[in-house]
């Protein structure tokens, strides 16, 4: 069974540009979530996908979009690179029925913004 | 909005001791999850724990949701224990987990 999986591993990028991050979720999962995760932090919640469409979103500019196709893979989009972008990303994944909201994490992309 | 706090911010242990991890949290929990942030960055499940007990070999960890908050215990702590803990708290309402700020562990030899 293959947990959560995300590429690329590790990012560099100047600031300006733009930044395309992927995410697998778990067999069985519908619902991804994506977080932030400055150094020496907690992660940070960006925004949520199910049934192909954003559902709840933290407090981030809409620099950050993302998308959700119909085998629940996820794409998270960075336009206009900041030098403060630089993280770790993480992509967790979940089922939404009831009673089953444990999120599974996946290996993370770590972004550089120079 | 959401607060979660966890205590302590850091604590440095001998092989063989035990330790207790807290987290507090501002509102009523839907789900709560206790992970542990390995060196490449990927947070590993421990416990999914909305309330009462759970024990998984040396690890256990309880939440009392009536006080908001919630415990995870270390026993005869190993050096592949070290690492951030973090604990993830969703709310009644809403999706996100919202994280603490983690506790550094660092077991020595």
């Amino acid at each position: 069974d293959a947990g959560v999986t995300q590429s690329p591993t590790h990012l560099i990028k100047t600031r300006g540009q733009q930044v395309t991050l992927r995410c697998s979720p778990k067999s069985g999962h519908d619902t991804v979530s994506w977080y932030q995760q400055a150094l020496g932090q907690g992660p940070q919640f960006i925004f949520q996908y199910y049934e192909e469409e954003e559902r709840q979103r933290g407090n981030f500019p809409d620099r950050f979009s993302g998308h959700q196709f119909p085998n629940y893979s996820s794409e998270l989009n960075v336009n206009a690179l900041l030098l403060g972008d630089s993280a770790l990303y993480l992509c967790a994944s979940s089922w939404r029925g009831v009673g089953h909201n444990e999120q599974f994490f996946g290996p993370g992309t770590r972004l550089t913004v120079l | 909005g959401i607060q979660v706090e966890q205590s302590p911010p850091d604590l440095i242990l001998q092989e063989g001791a035990n330790s207790t991890l807290r987290c507090n949290f501002s509102d009523s929990v839907n789900n709560l999850q206790w992970f542990h942030q390995n060196p490449w960055g990927q947070l590993i499940n421990l416990f999914y724990i909305p309330s009462g007990t759970k024990q998984n070999g040396r690890l256990s960890a309880t939440t009392v949701a009536t006080e908001r908050y919630s415990l995870l215990y270390i026993s005869s702590s190993q050096t592949t224990d070290s690492g951030v803990y973090f604990c993830g708290f969703k709310e009644t309402s809403g999706s996100r987990l919202t994280f603490g700020e983690g506790t550094q562990l660092t077991v020595n030899p």
